[in-house]
C-alpha cells in the first residue's frame, strides 16, 4: 500500500525559505518510471503543479517558479524535500506531495499540509 | 507550457442525470510513439486530496465506478458522469502529463 505524508511549518514569514518533507512508503523511488511530485492549492483555487523528481534523479520544475524551487530526495529515508525560497503571502496554500508514474500520472496523494505566509 | 482550459466552470445536474465536463489543451498531448493521450482526470471533494479517476484520457483507475468515463484525443477531452450520484459532488480537474505537468482550473459539480 502506497502512502505519502507531508510535513513542515504551518506558518512562515515573507522572504523566508519554506522546507517541506514528503515521507513515503510502499514504493521505491529507484523503480523505473516512478517519481514524486509537489502540487499546491491556494485556498479556494485550483491545483498548481510545482516540481517532480524521478527514479533516475532527474528533476523538473514549474517554469514561472523555477528560480525559487529545489527538489531533492533521500533514498535511504524514503523522503523527498521541496524548498521554496523568498516566500510571499501569495504562496499561502495547501501543499501536496503525490506518487507519480509515467502511465497514470499522480495516482496517490498525501493529505496535504497548509502553509500560511504572514508576518 | 501547455495551458488546460476547462468548461464549464460549474454545473448543476439532477440526480441520475448526465454531467459532462470539457477540457481543451493548448497543444496536443497525444504521444505518437504509443498513441496514448497523456491526460488525466481527478475528483476533489471538500477538505480532501484529489483522487485519480481517469488516466490516458479514457482508462478508468482501479476502483472507480463505471459511471465515470473519459474520451477525446489530441487537444479536446471530456469527462462524463453518466448518472450523477450525491457522492459525486466535487470539483473535477483535468491534467496533462505529456510535458511539464499542468492542471485545468477545475469544474464544480453540484446537485440541481
Amino acid at each position: 500500500q502506497i502512502t505519502l505524508k507531508e510535513s513542515g511549518p504551518t506558518l512562515v514569514k515573507p522572504t523566508q525559505t519554506l522546507t517541506l518533507t514528503c515521507t513515503f512508503s510502499g514504493f521505491s523511488l529507484t523503480t523505473n518510471e516512478v517519481g514524486v511530485g509537489w502540487i499546491r492549492q491556494p485556498p479556494g483555487k485550483a491545483l498548481e503543479w510545482l516540481a517532480v523528481i524521478y527514479w533516475d534523479d532527474d528533476k523538473r520544475y514549474m517554469s514561472s517558479l523555477k528560480n525559487r524551487l529545489t527538489i531533492t530526495r533521500d533514498i535511504s529515508k524514503n523522503q523527498v524535500v521541496l524548498t521554496v525560497t523568498n516566500m510571499d503571502p501569495v504562496d499561502t496554500a495547501t501543499y501536496f506531495c503525490a506518487h507519480y508514474t509515467t502511465v497514470n500520472a499522480f495516482d496517490i496523494w498525501g493529505q496535504g499540509t497548509m502553509v500560511t505566509v504572514s508576518s | 507550457d501547455i495551458v488546460m482550459t476547462q468548461s464549464p466552470a460549474s454545473l448543476a445536474v439532477s440526480l441520475g442525470e448526465r454531467a459532462t465536463i470539457n477540457c481543451k489543451s493548448s497543444q496536443s498531448v497525444l504521444y505518437s510513439s504509443n498513441n496514448k493521450n497523456y491526460l488525466a482526470w481527478y475528483q476533489q471533494k471538500p477538505g480532501q486530496s484529489p483522487k485519480l479517476l481517469i488516466y490516458w484520457a479514457s482508462t478508468r483507475e482501479s476502483g472507480v465506478p463505471d459511471r465515470f468515463s473519459g474520451s477525446g484525443s489530441g487537444t479536446d477531452f471530456t469527462l462524463t458522469i453518466s448518472s450523477l450520484q450525491a457522492e459525486d459532488v466535487a470539483v473535477y480537474y483535468c491534467h496533462q502529463y505529456y510535458s511539464l505537468p499542468t492542471f485545468g482550473q477545475g469544474t464544480r459539480v453540484e446537485i440541481k
